[in-house]
C-alpha cells in the first residue's frame, strides 16, 4: 500500500512569508505527527493529530500550527517565516494504537528553505 | 526529562567490517526503543524496535538488544555493505507520546 505522502517536496520562501505543507497518511492510519529536522537541533517533535484533534504538542512557538481533516490528511502551517525555520519537515503516520511499540511511519519530507 | 545519547559520528568502515553504534537512554518507566535509518535525501525508515527489557530487535542483518540494566540499545551488524551508508537514529517512545530521537550517527562504508 502507499506510504506517507508529503507535498511539496521542495520549496523556497522569503522571510516573513507563510507556508503550508501537506501530508497524506497511510490508508487506515488516523494519527499524523510532524517533526522538524535541522543539522543543529536534530529531530524535534512539532505536534500530533488524531481524529482531527491535536493530541500532543512539542515546544515550538505559536507560528507553527497544524490541522487534520476528516479523511486523516494533515497540513502544517508556519507563519512569519524566519531564517531558522529552514529545515526538513517530516510527516509521520500510525494506527490508532497508542502503545509505545506501535510503529510510526515517515514520509520523505518537505525541504523548506527560507531566504 | 527523557533523552537519548548516541555516539558521535561520522563512523567510517570498510566493507564487511563489524559495526557497532552505541545508544544509551535516560527515561522513566519502560519506553519502547527504536532504530531508524535515513538514506541521503530521504525520510526515516524503521530499522528495528524492541518493546521491553531483554527483547532483541533484528532486521536486514542489524540487531539491537534492549538492556535495561545498562539503559542501552546498541546497534550491531556483523558485515556492513556500501549500501548501509546512511544516518542512523536511536529513539525512545512512551505510550501515547512522540518519538524522542538521538542526534543521529552518520555511517560511511567504503569498498
Amino acid at each position: 500500500k502507499a506510504g506517507v505522502t508529503q507535498t511539496p517536496r521542495y520549496l523556497i520562501k522569503t522571510r516573513g512569508q507563510q507556508v503550508t505543507l501537506s501530508c497524506s497518511p497511510i490508508s487506515g492510519h488516523r494519527s499524523v505527527s510532524w517533526y522538524q529536522q535541522t543539522p543543529g537541533q536534530g529531530l524535534q517533535f512539532l505536534f500530533e493529530y488524531f481524529s482531527e484533534t491535536q493530541r500532543n504538542k512539542g515546544n515550538f512557538p505559536g507560528r507553527f500550527s497544524g490541522r487534520q481533516f476528516s479523511n486523516s490528511r494533515s497540513e502544517m502551517n508556519v507563519s512569519t517565516l524566519e531564517l531558522g525555520d529552514s529545515a526538513l519537515y517530516l510527516c509521520a503516520s500510525s494506527s490508532s494504537d497508542t502503545s509505545s511499540g506501535n510503529t510510526i511511519y515517515f514520509g520523505e519530507g518537505s525541504w523548506l528553505t527560507v531566504v | 526529562g527523557d533523552s537519548v545519547t548516541q555516539m558521535e559520528g561520522p563512523v567510517t568502515l570498510s566493507e564487511e567490517a563489524f559495526l557497532t553504534i552505541n545508544c544509551t537512554y535516560t527515561a522513566t518507566g519502560y519506553p519502547s526503543l527504536f532504530w531508524y535509518v535515513q538514506y541521503p535525501g530521504e525520510g526515516l525508515q524503521l530499522l528495528l524496535k524492541a518493546t521491553k527489557a531483554d527483547d532483541k530487535g533484528s532486521n536486514k542483518g542489524f540487531e539491537a538488544t534492549y538492556r535495561k540494566e545498562t539503559t542501552s540499545f546498541h546497534l550491531e551488524k556483523g558485515s556492513v555493505q556500501v549500501s548501509d551508508s546512511a544516518v542512523y537514529f536511536c529513539a525512545l517512545r512512551h505510550s501515547g507520546y512522540a518519538l524522542n530521537f538521538g542526534k543521529g550517527t552518520s555511517l560511511l562504508v567504503t569498498p
